[in-house]
């Protein structure tokens, strides 16, 4: 089985830099993914890793470690729109390539 | 290009009703998922096709939940006797399935259940 863990919820200032974690356990480790959720919509992908190291995407960057069954999320010059649920999502191989998600961080933005 | 679509987008029904939830994928994708998400949690895994067939249903809580995607594109999700429980918003993904590709998964925008 999988079992993925991150934060409930998180508060962080516009402007600045918050860091999600997410730590998992998983057999046939495929690739890690993180999507964002606003209230009441659907997720949308964010990024992804296979292998160790960081991934830049303009003010979103993501990091794994494989080893440690670790990734995080880091998000800097936050904005009031940054305040969303963000995923972390386990790929495995299991004949196919099934995505397990956790329960999500709530981020809130504050002025 | 059009995105993944759902309906209905909600519905309201009684203990012990059948519904049905659709969802049209993205053309081309040959991968489809079907997710439960309850409020404050993430999705949870239902049902998995591969084209026509359905290559993991390990997800689907029990015999009262089936899938089907007949063509190979637009896939329902019936529900029989529904229960208070049953009461979530039914995400559905789909992606394309290339050997080493990234293959992130596109979400519609969800059907909402209420089972009163």
């Amino acid at each position: 089985g999988q079992n993925i863990d991150q934060p409930t919820e998180m508060t962080a200032t516009e402007g600045a830099i918050v860091q999600i974690n997410c730590t998992y356990q998983t057999s046939g480790f495929n690739g890690l993914f993180w999507y964002q959720q606003h209230a009441g919509e659907a997720p949308t992908f964010l990024s992804y890793n296979v292998l160790d190291g960081l991934e830049e995407k303009g003010r979103f960057s993501s990091f794994l470690s494989r080893s440690k069954g670790y990734s995080y999320l880091l998000l800097k010059e936050l904005q009031m729109k940054d305040s969303a649920s963000y995923l972390c999502a386990v790929r495995s191989l299991r004949g196919y390539q099934k995505v397990t998600f956790g329960t999500g961080t709530k981020l809130q933005v504050i002025p | 290009g059009a995105g993944v679509s759902q309906t209905p987008s909600n519905k309201v029904t009684e203990k012990g009703k059948y519904v049905e939830l659709r969802c049209d994928p993205i053309s081309g994708h040959t991968a489809l998922y079907w997710y439960r998400q309850s409020l404050g949690q993430g999705p949870e895994f239902l049902i998995y096709f591969q084209g026509t067939g359905a290559a993991d249903d390990s997800g689907l809580p029990n015999d009262r939940f089936f899938a089907v995607r007949p063509e190979g594109s637009v896939s329902t999700l019936k529900i029989q006797r529904t229960e208070r429980g049953d009461s979530a918003v039914y995400l559905c993904a789909s992606s394309l399935m290339w050997r080493g590709g990234l293959n992130e998964q596109f979400f519609g925008p969800g059907t909402r259940l209420t089972v009163l």
